[in-house]
């Protein structure tokens, strides 16, 4: 079975820049959540979406939006980018409490 | 509220020698808790959760966890560690107070060092 998969695995935008993250669930799992991973910190919670509704949302500015597709994928879009706006961001799928993420996307901002 | 405290930034052991993470939590609720490894340019791997069954949680690669839950701790312990264990380790804690409104809480991670 395929995993949590995340697209692109890399990229890079300037300042002020939008970016749109992509993340295919596994199959069967409703729930989707993100996460942002700052070099050499733990990653911190963004958004949780369950059958395309926002279930809880971290602390993270207006700039930081998702929504969840009706085949469960879901998109985080950033806008208005920033230096600080660079990490690795991960998305977990999960069902009955457990979580498996995907490799991530590391976005750069230049 | 949940949180989580790992209480060493990094860790080193010989090979071959006991390993011990600690992990300290808070959470208003009965919490669910995790144990997830990153190796370097990786995603995160579950090694173990703990949803209030067994105290004494086995994982995968011969880790296992204790729930102590007088003493809000969830540490992590291999008896033998192998180069391979070269890694950051994240303890997590969930509460389901808010059906998931608030994720996962991750620590700000023990990075694992193995001596040859």
């Amino acid at each position: 079975d395929a995993g949590v998969t995340q697209s692109p695995t890399h990229l890079i935008k300037t300042r002020g820049q939008q970016v749109t993250l992509r993340c295919s669930p596994i199959s069967g799992h409703k729930s989707v959540s993100w996460y942002q991973q700052v070099l050499g910190q733990g990653p911190q919670f963004i958004f949780q979406y369950y059958e395309k509704e926002e279930r809880g949302r971290g602390n993270f500015p207006d700039r930081f939006s998702a929504r969840q597709f009706p085949n469960y994928s879901s998109e985080l879009n950033v806008n208005a980018l920033l230096l600080g706006d660079s990490a690795l961001y991960l998305c977990a799928s999960s069902l009955m409490g457990g979580y498996t993420f995907g490799s991530g996307t590391r976005l750069t901002v230049v | 509220a949940q949180s989580v405290t790992q209480l060493d930034s990094h860790v080193s052991v010989s090979e071959g020698t006991p390993v011990l993470l600690r992990c300290n939590y808070s959470s208003s609720y009965s919490p669910s808790l995790f144990w997830y490894v990153q190796h370097p340019n990786k995603g995160l791997q579950l090694l173990l959760k703990y949803t209030s069954a067994a105290t004494l949680v086995k994982g995968i690669n011969g880790f296992e966890a204790e729930f102590k839950k007088s003493e809000t701790s969830f540490h992590l312990t291999k008896p033998s560690a192998h180069m391979s264990d070269a890694a950051e380790y994240f303890c997590v804690v969930s509460d389901h107070s808010g059906g998931g409104a608030d994720g996962l809480t991750f620590g700000k991670g023990t990075h694992l060092i193995i001596q040859p």
